[in-house]
């Protein structure tokens, strides 16, 4: 099992451009979701998916957009980057909700 | 309202000194989850450990021990014979009934640096 994979790992954007990061697992999870760090604030939760089809915002929403088309891919489409976004991102899965989330590795995102 | 307490921001110690890693949560609910989580130099989240709040029975895994007590709201993680490779981030978080589904209220994290 690869678990939780993520590209890219790292990515340098201009302020409007947009982009997806990929976020991909192979343990037939129900319950992924996307997590935003920055430094001295922990993670929060931008969007999140119950299962295929199924999708609601989190703490951080706001310039975000997700879909869930099948059970192992959960996309997080940047509309129009802004230099406020540039931050480290982070996509977990867990077999449902409640249960223990695990965490891909990462994608590092400048936004200049 | 939610939260979850780490008021360490940094601690640093010596090679085979114990360390105790504080969490203090907050909830209405009867209902919840506490996890602890380390992020290693290279960034990545390790998943440590999971609590129920019915669940009150201290653990310990190898070196690492946690004690949780409701009474106090607290959720605390200790490393014996800290090692250096023990240096990351801790990452306490809470998921409740109460907040959005599955969604893990992380703490601000502790910094570890165990020096030789």
């Amino acid at each position: 099992n690869a678990g939780v994979t993520q590209t890219p790992k790292f990515q340098v954007l201009k302020t409007g451009q947009s982009m997806t990061l990929q976020c991909a697992q192979d343990m037939n999870h129900e319950y992924m979701s996307w997590y935003r760090q920055d430094p001295g604030m922990g993670l929060r939760l931008i969007h999140y998916s119950v299962g295929a089809g199924i999708t609601d915002q989190g703490e951080v929403p706001n310039g975000y957009n997700v879909s869930r088309s099948t059970t192992e891919d959960f996309p997080l489409r940047l509309l129009s980057a802004a230099p406020s976004q540039t931050s480290v991102y982070f996509c977990a899965s867990s077999i449902q909700d409640r249960e223990t989330q695990y965490f891909g590795p990462g994608t590092r995102l400048l936004v200049l | 309202a939610q939260k979850v307490t780490q008021a360490q921001t940094e601690i640093s110690v010596v090679e085979k000194e114990d360390v105790t890693l504080d969490c203090v949560y907050e909830t209405r609910d009867t209902t919840y989850y506490l996890f602890w989580y380390k992020q290693p130099p290279s960034g990545e989240l390790v998943f440590l450990i999971r609590r129920n709040s019915f669940d009150e029975q201290n653990e310990i895994s190898g070196r690492y021990s946690w004690n949780f007590q409701k009474s106090t709201s607290s959720f605390n993680f200790t490393i014996t014979a800290s090692q250096v490779v023990d240096s990351a981030v801790y990452f306490c978080a809470l998921s409740s009934y109460g907040g959005s589904q599955g969604n893990l209220i992380f703490g601000k994290g502790t910094k570890l640096s165990v020096k030789p």
